[in-house]
């Protein structure tokens, strides 16, 4: 069955801190994609990456980065993280292939205090 | 720039009755268009995927329609359950892109 795997469910950090948060997929997918998601504004696109090392920005890319040194594995990092990047995120993957189902991971719920 | 809208944002209705949700986009140039299943605190699950050039797509008590030209997708739900209860989104891609583009969703509760 496909799986999507993020590495935490809870996620709790201070202000200023370096943040990794990790997703793994193991079907094979050339795209994978963060989203954050929050009340009232829903999911907005951060990062994807179709191909290793290949990455391009989406809708709110400020603040955070992202790296992909192999297929499977597609990795968010806060730089310094604040109290405005407190949300859900969600790591999803699809096929190469335009128009291909998109799978999701279970999220990540990260708290900055 | 492409805006997706919900309506309604939330729903409750009776076990056993039948429904539509509903789905406007402003951009008809799409690719295709993606309904998910989204439960509390969890990820999505892609329900139903329909390409641009069908009207409809049918898995089980589910189907949804698409309107390409009008901007309108409908997914209807039958016979619900309690077990059909969480939020559902609708996502349009955009013509040749991977990104897509997502509602705010409908909170359906479904009543035993």
């Amino acid at each position: 069955d496909v799986k999507v795997t993020q590495s935490s469910r809870y996620l709790v950090k201070r202000t200023g801190e370096k943040v990794f948060l990790e997703c793994v997929q193991d079907m094979d997918h050339e795209n994978m994609f963060w989203y954050r998601q929050d009340p009232g504004l829903g999911l907005r696109l951060i990062y994807f990456s179709y191909d290793v090392k290949m990455k391009e920005k989406g809708d709110i890319p400020e603040g955070y980065s992202v790296s992909r040194e192999k297929k499977e594995r597609f990795s968010l990092i806060l730089e310094s993280a604040s109290t405005n990047q407190t949300s859900m995120y969600l790591c999803a993957s699809s096929h190469s292939l335009i128009g291909e189902k998109l799978f999701f991971g279970s999220g990540t719920q990260l708290s900055v205090l | 720039k492409q805006e997706v809208t919900q309506i309604p944002a939330a729903l409750s209705v009776p076990e056993g009755e039948n429904l539509v949700l509903n789905c406007s986009f402003t951009d008809s140039a799409i690719y295709n268009l993606q309904w998910f299943r989204q439960d509390p605190g969890k990820g999505l699950t892609s329900l139903l995927l329909i390409q641009s050039s069908q009207r409809e797509q049918t898995s089980g008590r589910l189907n949804a329609s698409l309107d390409k030209s009008s901007g309108r997708s409908t997914l209807y739900i039958a016979a619900s359950q309690p077990g059909d209860s969480a939020t559902y989104l609708c996502a349009p891609s955009g013509a040749g892109s991977y990104q897509l583009t997502f509602g705010k969703g409908t909170k359906l509760s479904v009543i035993p």
